[in-house]
């Protein structure tokens, strides 16, 4: 079974550019979550989707960062404009969402911004 | 707001020892608790999970669960170098929105 699969792995900007990164969740996985993971923190959940519908999306930054998932499968996170605190790893995860408990992780994008 | 503490550590044990990670957190609603493990530079993986008091067993690995003191533990027997990473505790709350709330983690290193 493929795991999450995320695009780019790795990307730099400079600050007050836009950024945008992919996520596969694994296949048939209802649910996806995007996390933010600055070094040396926990990830920190920025937006939960069941299947195209957003569940919780309260510690989504609303002013610069949006996220959708159309047709409930790939979802896009995006940056606009970038600031230097929003260097970290971005992880995306998902889970079958029908009573399963296991949220499985992508390899994340790491993120730099200058 | 919910939280999860954890000591970032380092934890330092012996080849061979137990090692033991605590976790504590402020939402008494939480229902289920996750202990996940990651390597410098890799993603979060799952290790155990719990949901009721007591204590749950994988191989080298025992979850506890203290829901009256809020408090989660993860057991490491016979400690390998290979169990040298860093240790996030996740919760669960109740409700339809179940993304983790995280701890920071903590650093686990097994000396040879």
């Amino acid at each position: 079974e493929a795991g999450v699969a995320q695009s780019p792995r790795y990307k730099i900007i400079e600050k007050r550019q836009s950024v945008a990164f992919w996520c596969n969740p694994i296949s048939g996985h209802a649910t996806l979550y995007w996390y933010q993971q600055i070094l040396g923190q926990g990830p920190k959940l920025l937006i939960q989707f069941q299947n195209n519908g957003v569940v919780d999306d309260s510690q989504l930054p609303k002013d610069r960062f949006s996220a959708e998932r159309l047709k409930g499968v790939d979802s896009t996170l995006k940056i606009q404009p970038a600031k230097l605190e929003d260097s970290a790893v971005y992880l995306c995860a998902s889970s079958s969402g029908q009573g399963g408990e296991t949220q499985y992780f992508g390899p994340g994008t790491r993120l730099l911004v200058l | 707001q919910k939280e999860v503490e954890q000591n970032s550590g380092p934890l330092s044990v012996p080849e061979g020892a137990i090692a033991s990670l605590n976790c504590t957190y402020s939402d008494r609603g939480s229902q289920s608790f996750f202990w996940y493990r990651q390597y410098s530079g890799k993603s979060p993986e799952l290790i155990m999970f719990i949901y009721s008091n007591g204590d749950k067993e994988d191989g080298r690995f025992t979850a506890q669960l203290n829901k009256a003191s809020q408090y989660v533990s993860l057991l490491i027997r016979d400690s390998q170098p290979s169990d040298s990473a860093t240790y996030l505790c996740a919760v669960k709350g109740r409700g339809g929105a179940d993304g983790l709330t995280f701890g920071k983690g903590t650093h686990l290193i097994i000396q040879p």
